[in-house]
């Protein structure tokens, strides 16, 4: 079946460490993208690729880093310069095209210690 | 800049009765699309309806229908007969074109959470 798949569900870092997300597709989508959901709050864009080896910062992309080697993969770090990282992630892509509909992956919770 | 605001926290509804979910979104944009997203506990985001601006019939998806009324700039989404697992989170979101290309960002509304009672 064609999804998105997100690792880990939860995550759990100690404060001061960096931490990878991971987001694959197999919709071959040419877009992908990560939001930030806090509690009881709409999603925030971090930061978004249209193509492989290119990707453009969202609205709250300081403290976070992405990378898109392949096109189904696009991880997303959380470093040690985010101030608040304790947060639901979601990861989704999309396809080209006027109507483009995001799918979005089941999400990873990540909380800091 | 884009913005989405959903005015109603919480929403409550009797089973098989039908409900109003309030969105108004703020845009200089011509050309924009509007979505509608359930969130269930387990946190998924799942589409539900999809508006392009220049629509001039209101979309429908089963259950689901948009009153799109653009000069208001709203997008309130009607859920009829509703269902115990109707309740969830709802979110409203415009998606804003990217500089030309066919690829758009979403601004997501802060959300309703809807409670179905039997």
């Amino acid at each position: 079946d064609g999804g998105i798949t997100q690792s880990p569900k939860y995550l759990f870092r100690k404060e001061g460490q960096n931490v990878t997300l991971s987001c694959e597709q197999n919709l071959n989508h040419d877009a992908m993208y990560w939001y930030r959901q806090d509690p009881g709050q709409g999603l925030r864009l971090i930061y978004y690729s249209q193509i492989v080896n290119d990707f453009q910062k969202g609205d709250i992309a300081e403290g976070y880093s992405v990378s898109r080697e392949k096109k189904e993969s696009f991880p997303l770090t959380v470093t040690s310069a985010q101030k608040n990282p304790t947060a639901f992630y979601l990861c989704a892509s999309s396809a080209s095209g006027v109507y483009n509909e995001q799918f979005f992956g089941p999400g990873t919770r990540l909380t800091v210690l | 800049a884009q913005k989405i605001t959903q005015t109603q926290p919480g929403m409550f509804v009797q089973e098989k009765e039908a409900v109003t979910l309030d969105c108004t979104y703020d845009t200089s944009d011509q050309s924009y699309g509007l979505f509608w997203y359930k969130q269930p506990s387990s946190g998924e985001m799942i589409f539900l309806i999809y508006q392009g601006s220049y629509d001039e019939q209101n979309a429908t998806e089963g259950r689901y229908s948009l009153n799109f009324q653009k000069a208001r700039k709203s997008a309130n989404l009607v859920i009829s007969a509703s269902q115990l697992g109707d309740s969830a989170m709802y979110f409203c979101a415009m998606l804003r074109f990217d500089g030309g290309t066919s690829y758009g960002k979403l601004t997501f509304g802060q959300g309703t959470i809807l409670t179905v009672h039997p």
